[in-house]
């Protein structure tokens, strides 16, 4: 089955600074990634996904790329701010393919004042 | 609200108790999930259930059973738990099984 990887488990960042979260996959065949934040006490929800027929989506301040080669993507938050305070977590499936998304172990997210 | 709603939002049992956790969603979603999510485990996935069948348990203690009476529904029936069973548990649904989670606000479970 799918493994899903990610790095780091903590990270600290000044605010107005950036942020990467990175995440690597094992099952070639997957092609759908999407990122959850959670914020304290609160249901994860989906800020952003990608399909592996692209490889870089934006929205606002957050972004994602994916590196099919390398089985890899990331999560770029720019222009940090106290709110992006969160647990973010990285997932993988293959999309339709009737098989479970397999989420990252997390990454606790604290934006420093 | 999201969706998906849990019930209750806090539970707070006994060893020898029986408790039940109830998840409802309203998306018209045909796959449904439990995950355990504690400090040492982020999210654990417990269960999946598509179109009312139950398609994986990942070895979870038989003092765990769920039952997903229809696509709208899951329970999670808890009995003779452990304090380590203490966690947040989170429902979600989705319309297939491989996007699109919408996940509950979850139980969070205390076991004394």
């Amino acid at each position: 089955g799918e493994n899903v990887e990610q790095h780091p488990s903590t990270l600290s960042v000044q605010e107005g600074d950036s942020a990467v979260i990175k995440c690597t996959y094992s099952d070639s065949a997957s092609n759908y990634f999407p990122w959850y934040k959670q914020e304290l006490g609160k249901r994860p929800q989906l800020i952003i996904d990608i399909r592996s027929n692209v490889g870089e989506k934006k929205d606002q301040r957050i972004a994602v790329t994916l590196n099919k080669t390398a089985k890899h993507f990331s999560l770029h938050i720019t222009e940090t701010q106290p709110e992006d305070s969160a647990v973010y977590f990285c997932a993988a499936s293959k999309a339709f393919g009737n098989e479970k998304l397999t989420f990252g172990t997390g990454t606790r997210l604290t934006i420093i004042p | 609200e999201t969706g998906v709603t849990q019930t209750p939002r806090h539970l707070v049992m006994g060893m020898t108790n029986k408790k039940s956790l109830k998840c409802e969603q309203h998306l018209g979603h045909n796959a449904m999930y439990w995950y355990k999510q504690s400090a040492k485990k982020p999210l654990e996935l417990m269960f999946v259930y598509s179109l009312e069948e139950r398609v994986e348990n990942n070895s979870v203690p038989s003092r765990f059973s769920p039952e997903c009476p229809n696509s709208s529904h899951l329970f999670l029936h808890l009995h003779t738990l452990q304090p380590e069973d203490s966690a947040l548990y989170l429902c979600a649904s989705s319309q297939d099984r491989g996007t699109g989670y919408t996940f509950g606000s979850g139980t969070r479970l205390t076991v004394v």
